[in-house]
């Protein structure tokens, strides 16, 4: 059974700061993976999509990369800002029927 | 730029009361979905459909819960006799295609309570 893990649950930084957050799953056979943002009492948005044939993917400040040999995927912020404060949700697709499954995510605060 | 929407945004309802959570896809997208997040749990997968017909169901998508796409433009989904435990929100999302390769775009949600 297909397993989401985000490292870590929490994370605090100042303005200006990079940082990276962390995702792993357990089984490598997945059609993508896909980082959303979820802001307080909100919907998801969806913030960068990698296939599974690709390694990496970019939009703005965010970096997203995809290791599926080892299960993980990272999603990197350049030059935080107060607004990227939000909860950060990774998600896996396993089958054609489109099925996501998703990570618990991660809180970033990033202070002024 | 197109989007997801739901509606009602919130939801209160007696346990055993019916309820009916309402989306509208985006307007080219074919694929569509159905997932919920009980507070303070990861979000779960319920449904997806396509061309009419459910593609895959999750455990939690028991003989209480039903979807349908009544007209070209919205989709819907039904929980005949609610539980306290079916409170949570409840997000619509579609995709353009599927086949697992697509981004799945999500409405803002509604959020339901069962008393």
């Amino acid at each position: 059974k297909q397993e989401v893990t985000q490292i870590p649950a929490a994370l605090s930084v100042p303005e200006g700061e990079n940082l990276v957050l962390n995702c792993s799953f357990t089984d490598s056979a997945i059609y993508n993976l896909q980082w959303f943002r979820q802001d307080p009492g909100k919907g998801l948005t969806s913030l960068l999509l990698i296939q599974s044939s690709q390694r990496e993917q970019t939009s703005g400040r965010l970096n997203a990369s995809l290791d599926k040999s080892s299960g993980r995927s990272t999603l990197y912020i350049a030059a935080s800002q107060p607004g990227d404060s939000a909860t950060y949700l990774c998600a896996v697709i396993i089958s054609n029927t489109g099925k996501l499954i998703f990570g618990q995510g991660t809180t970033l605060q990033v202070k002024p | 730029e197109p989007e997801v929407t739901q509606t009602p945004s919130h939801q209160v309802t007696q346990m055993g009361q019916e309820v009916i959570l309402r989306c509208v896809p985006i307007s080219n997208h074919l694929y569509f979905y159905w997932y919920r997040q009980i507070l303070g749990q990861k979000v779960e997968f319920l449904v997806s459909f396509y061309n009419n017909e459910i593609s895959e169901k999750s455990e939690i998508f028991d003989d209480q819960f039903s979807v349908e796409r009544p007209d070209g433009s919205n989709f819907t989904l039904k929980i005949r006799s609610t539980k306290l435990e079916d409170s949570a929100m409840y997000f619509c999302a579609s995709s353009e295609w599927g086949q697992g390769a697509e981004t799945q775009y999500f409405g803002p949600g509604t959020r339901l309570l069962v008393l």
